[in-house]
């Protein structure tokens, strides 16, 4: 089946860093991806699609220069989270959806960003 | 925009069938998904309904849609200890985005 890898699984970095996380189709292409949000014993919150080759869509209320995404091939989209401070802190999950599909969802495994 | 509403808690006894409901409230949904999330982990696609389907059965999972009444549920037969787990709705009404219910906390007790 379809599989969706997340690096780094945890992360803990300083206030005022930035952090990059990547989420990788590893057995299909994926011309679009998704990037969401999860607070302890909350649902997702998609954050922004990534498409390949363009601009990512942020969801209303998402800042665009804080959270950057770059959908540079097929297979990868990268988050970097920039200037991180501790309310950033919080699960992030990508899933990517293959081409010319318009039902199924793979979810990534999902990155720990602790913001000390 | 669209709302999904779910309860929060389910709690069960191994071997009973669980029954875990969603409600949302855009009519136009097309595909509506059921995603079950284990601790520390991503959400993994359980099954999922076509909008012009009532019901849709794949093994112990069966999902009934009542359109008029914007309704989902997922039942699970023969509940086991492995089942226990937050389990979310999901609706789409573009392709590829999805809208999540805050989730259900299913408990299974021996």
């Amino acid at each position: 089946g379809a599989v969706v890898s997340q690096h780094p699984s945890r992360v803990i970095c300083k206030s005022g860093t930035s952090v990059k996380i990547e989420c990788r189709s590893l057995d299909f292409q994926a011309t679009t991806m998704f990037w969401y949000r999860q607070f302890p014993k909350q649902s997702l919150m998609l954050m922004a699609t990534s498409n390949e080759g363009s601009k990512a869509t942020y969801e209303q209320g998402v800042e665009k220069d804080k959270f950057l995404i770059n959908h540079a091939s097929l297979t990868l989209s990268t988050l970097t989270v920039t200037s991180a401070h501790p309310e950033d802190s919080s699960f992030y999950i990508c899933s990517a959806r293959t081409i010319g599909g318009a039902v199924e969802q793979y979810f990534g495994p999902g990155t720990r960003l602790t913001v000390t | 925009g669209e709302d999904v509403e779910q309860s929060l808690f389910l709690s069960v006894r191994e071997g009973d069938s669980s029954v875990i409901n969603c409600t949302y409230t855009d009519s136009s949904s097309t595909y509506l998904y059921w995603y079950k999330q284990e601790p520390g982990a991503g959400l993994q696609l359980l099954t999922y309904i076509f909008s012009n389907m009532d019901m849709k059965q794949d093994q112990r999972l069966t999902v009934l849609l009542n359109k008029k009444d914007k309704h989902l549920s997922l039942r699970i037969a023969d509940t086991q200890t492995g089942d226990s787990a937050i389990y979310f709705c999901a609706v789409n009404t573009n392709a590829g985005k999805s809208t999540f219910g805050d989730g259900t906390t299913l408990t299974v007790k021996p």
